[in-house]
């Protein structure tokens, strides 16, 4: 299974709402993990099980989907978002991540 | 508070082995999965393998299979990673990482990775 994200990379401003994808070569049910990655640090996790905000995230992001299809969506940048996004499909082994999305001011 | 400790990294020549650590506290190590996820310079993520509780769930990436080895010791709180036969395509920053719940539910905790690099 396969996972594609969309765009590879992104330019937006401060306040604006973007949406990220990510599609499954195959229905993985809601099996799904979003992370923010910065530079220099690890990865961070966001987002499991499609939906569910991980403690101590902000309300400004949102994950949505299931099956093959998923979105990842922050309602209003603010300056610490500029980041790399991943998903991992997580309904069985191997866990594979997506390609990335490089979110850019 | 939860802490992932790498170790064992370095410079290796090709075909060369290397042996990762993973030094774990703060938690009942033993009530988690545990994985290595890799990242080459410049590059995205890769998980590499990933190993339940009890060692009796474990899979690998297709890039590894056969090459590497994961194991883990609940007795001291750590996880390994036994990797033989090094590629060059090896060479990246390895993190070690606690699934959130027994399994499938993502990483929560990361190490701050250990590099490892395949030259001659």
């Amino acid at each position: 299974i396969h996972l594609t994200q969309s765009p590879s990379s992104l330019s937006a401003s401060v306040g604006d709402r973007v949406t990220i994808t990510c599609r499954a070569s195959q229905g993985i049910s809601s099996y799904l993990a979003w992370y923010q990655q910065k530079p220099g640090q690890a990865p961070k996790l966001l987002i499991y099980g499609a939906s569910t905000l991980q403690s101590g995230v902000p309300s400004r992001f949102s994950g949505s989907g299931s099956g093959t299809d998923f979105t990842l969506s922050i309602s209003s940048l603010q300056p610490e978002d500029f980041a790399t996004y991943y998903c991992q499909r997580l309904n069985s082994y191997p866990f594979t991540f997506g390609q990335g999305t490089k979110l850019e001011i | 508070d939860v802490q992932l400790v790498e170790s064992g990294g370095g410079l290796v020549q090709p075909g060369r082995s290397l042996r990762l650590s993973c030094a774990a506290s703060g938690f009942t190590f033993d009530d988690y999965a545990m994985h290595w996820v890799r990242q080459a310079p410049g590059k995205g993520l890769e998980w590499v393998s990933g190993i339940n509780w009890n060692s009796g769930n474990i899979d690998y990436a297709d890039s590894v299979k056969g090459r590497f080895t994961i194991s883990r010791d609940n007795a001291k709180n750590s996880l390994y990673l036994q990797m033989n036969s090094l590629r060059a395509e090896d060479t990246a920053l390895y993190y070690c990482g606690k699934d959130k719940t027994a399994g499938g539910h993502g990483v929560d905790y990361w190490g701050q990775g250990t590099l490892v690099i395949v030259s001659s």
